[in-house]
């Protein structure tokens, strides 16, 4: 079963307004977090933002948030003041603690990513 | 510091070639992942490890192999290359401490096997 849902394939955004990528996910494990991650065209992942299932405040940095709705199941992203360089895929994942060979692993689930294009 | 590190970029194969895509980080992670993205799609974890000499399959093992003999280290060996193992390959590590403990990218490997 898919644990992280991107439902926007590709979003358009015109430049310097704000624009909202959606995320949901599913788990019965209390304990998460979760990852937004950027990949320009050429090719690098980079970290954006994290948000943990105990933080209290959504998270921040820079231009960019997190609107975490733990009863819904969403940490939708937010970048404020779109700017052309903000042009990528957007990944959204969500750490999963298991039972490896030496105790509990931590791995990243993702999403299959949200184009965005920054209209000048 | 040099963050992760991947070699080679590119790489182009024949059918039933092997290779080994090598990864290092410079940052005493513990943790250290391969990944597989295939063209329009996320990330699908091949194989991690939570240190040295301790390594465990992901969702899509079949193919590859796996050994992490050091901290810094962590090869990703294709046996028999298909055209199915196409695809551009990320090496990450993550730290074992703090609860945020994001994972840093390497900058990828092109694979095309053909």
């Amino acid at each position: 079963a898919q644990k992280i849902t991107q439902t926007q394939p590709g979003m358009f955004v015109q430049e310097k307004e704000a624009v909202t990528l959606d995320c949901t996910y599913d788990t019965s494990d209390p304990s998460y977090g979760l990852f937004w991650y950027k990949q320009p065209s050429s090719g690098e992942m980079i970290f954006l933002i994290y948000q943990g299932s105990y933080d209290q405040q959504n998270a921040t940095e820079g231009r960019y948030s997190l609107n975490f709705q733990k009863a819904r199941k969403s940490a939708n992203l937010v970048i404020s003041a779109s700017q052309l360089g903000d042009s990528a895929m957007y990944f959204c994942a969500m750490r999963e603690v298991s039972q490896g060979n030496a105790g509990n692993n931590r791995k990243l689930i993702w999403g299959l990513g949200t184009s965005l294009a920054v209209n000048p | 510091n040099a963050g992760v590190t991947q070699t080679p970029k590119f790489r182009i194969l024949k059918i039933g070639q092997s290779m080994t895509l090598q990864c290092t980080q410079d940052m005493n992670h513990n943790y250290m992942y391969w990944y597989r993205q295939d063209p329009g799609m996320g990330l699908k974890l091949i194989y991690y490890s939570v240190g040295a000499g301790i390594t465990d399959k992901g969702e899509v093992p079949n193919g590859y192999n796996v050994s992490r003999s050091t901290t810094e280290d962590f090869p990703l060996r294709l046996e028999l290359a298909a055209p199915s193992q196409t695809s551009v390959y990320f090496c990450a590590s993550s730290s074992l401490q703090g609860a945020k403990s994001e994972q840093y990218f390497g900058p990828g490997t092109r694979l095309t096997v053909t």
